[in-house]
């Protein structure tokens, strides 16, 4: 089956820093990549998501990139406000039906 | 909307015992899955339903099963609860349209403390 190593585990940054958190998978038949935040008792919510046909995607300070040759995609982001502490998670959809495999998440700490 | 709605919010077992979990998804959504999120594991994936079949099975035994009905809701049982059961529950829900991947939209989760 699918494997998802997510990088790193921790990640603390100074207010208005960038975050950069990096994904590989192992199955290159998965097709769709999404990635969730997840705040402390709260349920994960979606923040972007990108396809195997794009190279890139950009959604105000947030963006992902994927490399497909090499599969692994990363979240980037830009101007880091404290509200964007939180665990993020990424996902790589299985080749068979709506299956996800996730990473382990990174917890991110934004330092005001 | 009303989002994914997840019943109830916690519960305490005690080994041996069993319990179901409820899950209404999404108006509209017919895929419904269910992921078990602890500290050291991450989100590991339970099944998945959609149209009132099951899917996908994620590696856990036999004691975790399923069923989903025809208004899309779905239940999860656990059956001879471990300890090691313990752990947040989660439920999602996806449009799930033309064969493409779409993403989740997870409930609040139930919390299961097995003692």
């Amino acid at each position: 089956g699918e494997n998802v190593e997510q990088h790193p585990s921790t990640l603390s940054v100074q207010e208005g820093d960038s975050a950069v958190i990096k994904c590989t998978y192992s199955d290159s038949a998965s097709n769709y990549f999404p990635w969730y935040k997840q705040e402390l008792g709260k349920r994960p919510q979606l923040i972007i998501d990108i396809r195997s046909n794009v190279g890139e995607k950009k959604d105000q300070r947030i963006a992902v990139t994927l490399n497909k040759t090499a599969k692994h995609f990363s979240l980037h982001i830009t101007e880091t406000q404290p509200e964007d502490s939180a665990v993020y998670f990424c996902a790589a959809s299985s080749s068979t039906g709506n299956q996800f495999y996730f990473g382990t998440g990174t917890s991110l700490t934004v330092i005001p | 909307k009303a989002g994914v709605t997840q019943t109830p919010r916690y519960l305490i077992k005690t080994r041996g015992q069993q319990v179901t979990l409820s899950c209404s998804p999404i108006s509209g959504h017919r895929s419904v899955s269910w992921y078990q999120q602890t500290p050291g594991q991450g989100l590991q994936f339970l099944f998945e339903y959609f149209s009132e079949t099951q899917r996908n099975k994620g590696n856990f035994p036999g004691r975790f099963s399923g069923r989903q009905f025809s208004n899309s809701r779905s239940e999860m049982n656990v059956s001879t609860l471990e300890l090691g059961d313990s752990a947040l529950y989660l439920c999602a829900s996806s449009l799930q349209a033309g064969g493409y991947n779409s993403p989740l939209h997870f409930g609040n989760g139930t919390r299961l403390t097995v003692t």
